[in-house]
Parts: C-alpha cells; sequence; structure tokens
C-alpha cells in the first residue's frame, strides 16, 4: 500500500526566504508523486507531478521538487517566498498499477505561513 | 476550458438525513473521484467513476454512495448522515483516471451536519 509523510505540519518562513517543504513516501511499486497546493475555501491546484520522466520537476509559481529514489523523497522548494504563498500544500502518491482507475493518497498536508 | 464545478458549495442538514451532491467534470474527462477532507483524517478517497462503472472505492460505509452520468457528471449521496460526516467533499476528474492522469479538482462542497 502506498502512503505520504510530510514533516512539518506548520512550516514559517519569511518573505524572500528558502521555501522547503518534506515529503516522503511509500509504495511496492515505481510511484508517481504529485504536489498540490490549498488555499482557504478553495479545491486544490496541481503545482506540480513526477511521472519517471526528469527526476527533477518544475512546476507553477516557481516551485521545483526533486524525486530521490534512495531517499523517497519528494520534497517541494522555492527559493524565494512571496507572500501570496501562504497556503497548504499535499504531497500525494499515485500507485502507478496498470488498469487506470488511480486514486491519489495523500498526506496530512504542510501549512506554510509566509512573514513579511 | 471550464474547470470542474461542485453544487452546491454549501450545505447544511441535520443527522439522519440524506445529502447529494453533484460534479461536473472537465469536458472531455470521463473520470471522475470524489474525495472527503476533514482536519483529524485529512483527504480520503471515497470512490472512483469511469464510464458509468464504479471501479474503485475506499474504505468508507455503505451510506455513502455514487453514481455517474453518461455525460460523466457524477453525484454522490450520504443517507442516515452523522455528525462525523461533516467535511468538504472535493470532486476531481481525470481523462481516463490512469495513475500519470492529472486530476482536476473542483472547489469543493462544505457539508455541515448539525
Amino acid at each position: 500500500a502506498q502512503s505520504v509523510t510530510q514533516l512539518g505540519s506548520h512550516v514559517s518562513v519569511s518573505e524572500g526566504a528558502l521555501v522547503l517543504l518534506r515529503c516522503n513516501y511509500s509504495s511496492s511499486v515505481p510511484p508517481y508523486l504529485f504536489w498540490y497546493v490549498q488555499y482557504p475555501n478553495q479545491g486544490l491546484q496541481l503545482l506540480l507531478k513526477y511521472t519517471s520522466a526528469a527526476t527533477l520537476v518544475k512546476g507553477i509559481n516557481g516551485f521545483e521538487a526533486e524525486f530521490k529514489k534512495s531517499e523517497t523523497s519528494f520534497h517541494l522548494t522555492k527559493p524565494s517566498a512571496h507572500m501570496s504563498d501562504a497556503a497548504e500544500y499535499f504531497c500525494a502518491v499515485s500507485s502507478g498499477t496498470q488498469g487506470g482507475s488511480e486514486k491519489l493518497v495523500f498526506g496530512k498536508g504542510t501549512k506554510l505561513t509566509v512573514n513579511p | 476550458k471550464a474547470g470542474v464545478t461542485q453544487t452546491p458549495r454549501y450545505l447544511i442538514k441535520t443527522r439522519g438525513q440524506q445529502v447529494t451532491l453533484s460534479c461536473s467534470p472537465i469536458s472531455g474527462h470521463r473520470s471522475v473521484s470524489w474525495y472527503q477532507q476533514t482536519p483529524g483524517q485529512g483527504l480520503q478517497f471515497l470512490f472512483e467513476y469511469f464510464s458509468e462503472t464504479q471501479r474503485n472505492k475506499g474504505n468508507f460505509p455503505g451510506r455513502f454512495s455514487g453514481r455517474q452520468f453518461s455525460n460523466s457528471r457524477s453525484e454522490m449521496n450520504v443517507s442516515t448522515l452523522e455528525l462525523g460526516d461533516s467535511a468538504l467533499y472535493l470532486c476531481a476528474s481525470s481523462l481516463a483516471g490512469k495513475s500519470t492522469d492529472t486530476q482536476y479538482f473542483g472547489p469543493g462542497t462544505r457539508l455541515t451536519v448539525l
């Protein structure tokens, strides 16, 4: 069974500082990994996804993530935080089995606060 | 292209009642998944439909059910509501529900059970 662990339910950074949100996964098959962002009272928006192509994945709004198989990690980074980045971030894994009907298994989320 | 739409956005019900939530996927998407989001349990998968057939189901009681219509629109129903059913219910659509397909989420329906 697949699972995702997000270290740190709350992360606080200063505007302009590096953002690092941690995600570790467990999967018995090669995983497909996703980062989503959720703003208050809204649904989830895809930031980026890893589907076994390049291990460094670039997403929207300046975010990127690196797939590290040896560490079973897929941490999300952004070089310089902006006030508009304040939101909740979810890492998710999809099992990658054949036949379709894949569900996403989400981590508990990390709430990012950006201080002026 | 219009995104995933969910109606209604907010619902207030009392225990014992039943509720139906609706989801219209992105045009051309044939897979619709439903998730429940609560502060305690986080995001949990309910079920997935493709071509009017339920292909996958999460670990929820039988009070939770759904269906999909020929135009890919989907509804989920919760019968005999309990206080613990209060949650944000999110619908997501994708082209075919494959693991590499991106799931696009709607804004959700916030259900409050009193």
